[in-house]
């Protein structure tokens, strides 16, 4: 069964710093996703990493895959209040079946 | 471009009843997903419909069942509700030929079950 596991699962941290999320999961996948989700909202879909090495930014948001450690981060920079939200990571199997890790919710402070 | 919706936003009701949710998927797109959010945690997949079958299921026991209409749209029906089925339903579409990688989710509905 396949397990995916997101830590921290809280973070606070101040507005200006970097940090980094981190997921592990624990089968072969060459399918990663991360997504956002603000309070009572849906998710919106941030990246889609296909391959091993796969790096993608957008914004203060950087995500990169190591299929070989099973293992993907999400590493934000310089982090603004408006960051502040829960964010997902999770693995798709060739049917595109998602499973989900806990969630980090990250709250950025002035 | 419509995205995901879904309907209602809200619903309460009480255990044992019955209830049915609705999806359309994002134009041009042929397959829905539905996951369990519980508060607190991530999502939980539910099933997948394609070509109005279902494809894939989750550790979700029958009460859950589905249905695809020929315009893609789903609705997820839940039978018998317990406290436990208290939660947010997210509906995912993607398109299963080229491009099938992300999937969209739509806005929830927010069950209630007293």
């Amino acid at each position: 069964e396949l397990k995916v596991e997101q830590n921290p699962l809280f973070l606070s941290m101040q507005e200006g710093k970097n940090y980094t999320i981190y997921c592990n999961y624990s089968t072969t996948s060459d399918r990663l996703y991360w997504y956002r989700q603000d309070p009572g909202k849906s998710l919106e879909s941030l990246f889609v990493l296909l391959s091993n090495g796969a790096v993608k930014q957008e914004g203060r948001l950087m995500a990169s895959l190591d299929t070989k450690a099973r293992l993907s981060t999400l590493h934000i920079t310089a982090a603004v209040h408006d960051l502040s939200a829960t964010y997902f990571c999770a693995v798709g199997d060739a049917g595109n079946m998602l499973t989900f890790g806990g969630g980090t919710r990250l709250m950025v402070k002035p | 471009d419509a995205g995901v919706t879904q309907s209602p936003t809200h619903l309460i009701k009480t255990r044992g009843q019955q209830v049915t949710l609705r999806c359309s998927p994002k134009s041009g797109h042929d397959t829905v997903s539905w996951y369990q959010q519980a508060l607190g945690q991530g999502p939980q997949f539910i099933f997948q419909y394609y070509e109005e079958e279902e494809r894939q299921r989750g550790n979700f026991p029958d009460r859950f069942s589905g249905h695809q209409f020929p315009n893609y749209s789903s609705e997820l029906n839940v039978n018998a509700l317990l406290l436990g089925d208290s939660a947010l339903y997210l509906c995912a579409s993607s398109l299963t030929e080229g491009g099938r990688y992300t999937q969209y989710f739509g806005p929830g509905t927010r069950l209630t079950v007293l």
